[in-house]
């Protein structure tokens, strides 16, 4: 099992600009999420997938979009980078809350810089 | 709303006992999780309470109180390679299964 992968794992890019962060995981978990982690701060929330076809927003979600057309693949766009979008950021997945594992699998981050 | 609460930091010396807490102003959830982030890296889990009392692995353990809307991660024989951030999380059972994290703590550790 690769577990979950991220692409690019380094990224710059201009104001305005606008790009998406891959995310796949092999594990078969219904539940995808998506966080933004800024220095010296907690995981904040983007958006999150409880199943193929469902989405739903978290803490910080405006300037983002996702979609969830497999339960592989969760891709985050941005639509229009700012430098307050500057940060590292996860994808995590995991089974639902139904089983009795919580455990969120993490991975390795994107490290993304807005000029 | 609902909000985790952990110290920003906390300093202890190698070889001794720290624990780390978690106050929770939520309801309605599966568990309370534990996990570890290194600087640099991905944070890793390390503990699951679905139930209240104490859960052990190895040199962790992890307790919940629901009744005390309480927990915490007590580590044991402390070693410089557990300098690292630690955060708490909870699954919300009425919220679409949303996980909410602890603004985290960072664990000093001095030789």
């Amino acid at each position: 099992n690769a577990g979950v992968t991220q692409t690019p794992k380094f990224q710059v890019l201009k104001t305005g600009q606008s790009m998406t962060l891959q995310c796949a995981q092999d594990m078969n978990h219904e539940y995808m999420s998506w966080y933004r982690q800024d220095p010296g701060m907690g995981l904040r929330l983007i958006h999150y997938s409880v199943g193929a076809g469902i989405t739903d927003q978290g803490e910080v979600p405006n300037g983002y979009n996702v979609s969830r057309s497999t339960t592989e693949d969760f891709p985050l766009r941005l639509l229009s980078a700012a430098p307050s979008q500057t940060s590292v950021y996860f994808c995590a997945s995991s089974y639902s809350g139904t089983s009795n594992s919580d455990e969120q699998f993490f991975g390795p981050g994107t490290r993304l810089t807005v000029l | 709303g609902q909000s985790l609460e952990q110290p920003s930091e906390v300093t202890a010396v190698e070889g001794a006992i720290v624990q780390i807490n978690c106050t929770y102003q939520t309801s309605g959830f599966y568990g309370l999780s534990w996990y570890q982030q290194h600087d640099g890296g991905a944070p890793t889990f390390l503990s699951y309470n679905a139930l209240d009392g104490l859960e052990e692995t190895g040199r962790f353990s992890s307790f919940l109180s629901r009744s005390d809307s309480y927990g915490y991660l007590l580590l044991q024989e402390l070693q410089m390679k557990d300098s690292a951030s630690y955060f708490c999380a909870v699954r919300m059972r009425n919220r679409d299964d949303k996980i909410i994290f602890g603004k985290g703590t960072r664990l000093h550790i001095l030789p």
